[in-house]
């Protein structure tokens, strides 16, 4: 089972709204990633968790926090978002080894309003 | 850390031609190389990947190869069909948990 689970798949949200996006892999993988992704644009990366560990944390903004409470879930809190916030929110995961590739969620598609 | 270019950013060809996207990358340590194909409003789904011990892999109508002295890779479909029509990124990754995209190839192919 190659699948990583998203919720919700749409979201609308105020500037002023807390929200959480959901992501699930029941795949043993140990990475487990946010991306942003804008239309015609490669995903980019936000954040990745290796063993339940923020490894990397980009110079993402901090109306962005993440959260992975084990090893099958990752979730990424919302708050007081910009429009420009907008985008498609990636999940995804993979082996904790160089020479495996990464699995993508369905995404979340947010707009902020 | 990595950089990974990609050409062209946009591509034509007619229903049955051959298309070609290329990728560079800057650090000799990259060792694995996936293909992604994404249409629109969909999530990024893996077409076919290579590791740095392969110079060249092929799935049917998709064929990916690696040049790693140049550190260059390309991805190679042929017959086209207008259901390739997509986006497509290059990556790269090494060590670590990082995957590095190319900017995308939009594709379209005319029937």
């Amino acid at each position: 089972d190659t699948e990583v689970t998203q919720t919700p798949k749409h979201l609308v949200m105020g500037m002023t709204n807390k929200k959480s996006l959901k992501c699930e892999q029941h795949m043993g993988h140990r990475a487990m990633y946010w991306y942003k992704q804008k239309a015609k644009k490669p995903p980019e990366l936000m954040f990745v968790y290796s063993y339940e560990k923020l490894s990397i944390n980009e110079s993402v903004p901090s109306r962005f926090s993440p959260e992975c409470p084990n090893s099958s879930l990752l979730n990424l809190h919302l708050h007081a978002l910009q429009p420009e916030d907008s985008a498609l929110y990636l999940c995804a995961s993979s082996q904790d080894r160089a020479v495996e590739t990464q699995y993508f969620g369905p995404g979340t598609r947010l707009l902020v309003l | 850390g990595e950089n990974v270019e990609q050409h062209p950013s946009t591509l034509s060809v007619q229903e049955g031609d051959s298309a070609v996207i290329k990728c560079t990358y800057s650090d000799s340590a990259s060792n694995y190389f996936p293909w992604y194909k994404q249409e629109l409003g969909k999530r990024p789904q893996l077409i076919i990947d290579i590791r740095s011990n392969v110079g060249e892999k092929k799935d049917q109508r998709i064929a990916v190869t690696l040049n790693k002295t140049a550190k260059h890779f390309s991805l190679h479909i042929t017959e086209t069909q207008p259901e390739d029509s997509a986006v497509y990124f290059c990556a790269a990754r090494h060590t670590g948990n990082q995957f590095y995209f190319g900017t995308g190839t939009s594709l379209t192919v005319i029937p």
